[in-house]
């Protein structure tokens, strides 16, 4: 089975840093994804790691550590549009499902 | 980057009416597309794979004869809602998996909000 945990809801100030943690038990492992989603709307790609180690894209980074089933999206420099809902997404191997979080709702404050 | 589309973007329809629901991807071929819904606040829930030229193969617990999938060409699958009901409303999100790429993105479309009166 698939068991993919990340927090429900964070604040940040605008400009600050903040680090949404994911962890995951899952039953094959083939890389990890992390998608933004906007209310109401698709998710939009960020991030694939599948090696260990950190993924630096702009002010959105992701890092991966699979041997503790885990992994982080870091980003920087908050923006006010940054406010949404960030899916950590696993994938199996093989067939390309992914398996998704509950999602972690980011609210970025003035 | 890839583009999905999906059509209609939001639909209203009566209890016991069927729905159909486009999922295109425009400027790749797509030999596996997949089918998500999502409740309120919830994350996405799988419910299909959808693979051009054969049958598509359905999570646990998710109806084949409720919710039709044909993936007749590279670049369009249909998700059909048969005898619609109120509990079936929801928020249904295609994405397509660009092989040519080497398959590694799931690209997402806009999404179709169902609404079951």
């Amino acid at each position: 089975g698939q068991n993919i945990d990340q927090p429900t809801e964070m604040t940040a100030t605008e400009g600050a840093i903040v680090q949404i943690n994911c962890t995951y038990q899952t039953s094959g492992f083939n890389g990890l994804f992390w998608y933004q989603q906007h209310a109401g709307e698709a998710p939009t790609f960020l991030s694939y790691n599948v090696l260990d180690g950190l993924e630096e894209k702009g002010r959105f980074s992701s890092f991966l550590s699979r041997s503790k089933g885990y992994s982080y999206l870091l980003l920087k420099e908050l923006q006010m549009k940054d406010s949404a809902s960030y899916l950590c997404a696993v994938r199996a191997p093989n067939d390309y499902k992914l398996s998704f979080g509950a999602g972690t709702t980011v609210t970025v404050r003035a | 980057g890839a583009v999905v589309s999906q059509h209609p973007s939001r639909v209203i329809c009566k209890s016991g009416t069927s729905v159909k629901i486009e999922c295109r991807s425009l400027d790749f071929q797509a030999t596996t597309m997949f089918w998500y819904r999502q409740f309120p606040k919830k994350s996405l829930m799988l419910m299909a794979t959808s693979n051009e030229g054969s049958k598509a193969t359905y999570e646990q617990g998710v109806e084949k004869d409720k919710f039709l999938i044909n993936h007749a060409s590279l670049t369009l699958s249909t998700l059909t809602v048969t005898s619609a009901h109120p509990e079936d409303s929801s928020f249904y999100i295609c994405s397509a998996r660009d092989a040519a790429s080497g398959g590694e993105t799931q690209y997402f479309g806009p999404g179709t909000r169902l609404l079951v009166l």
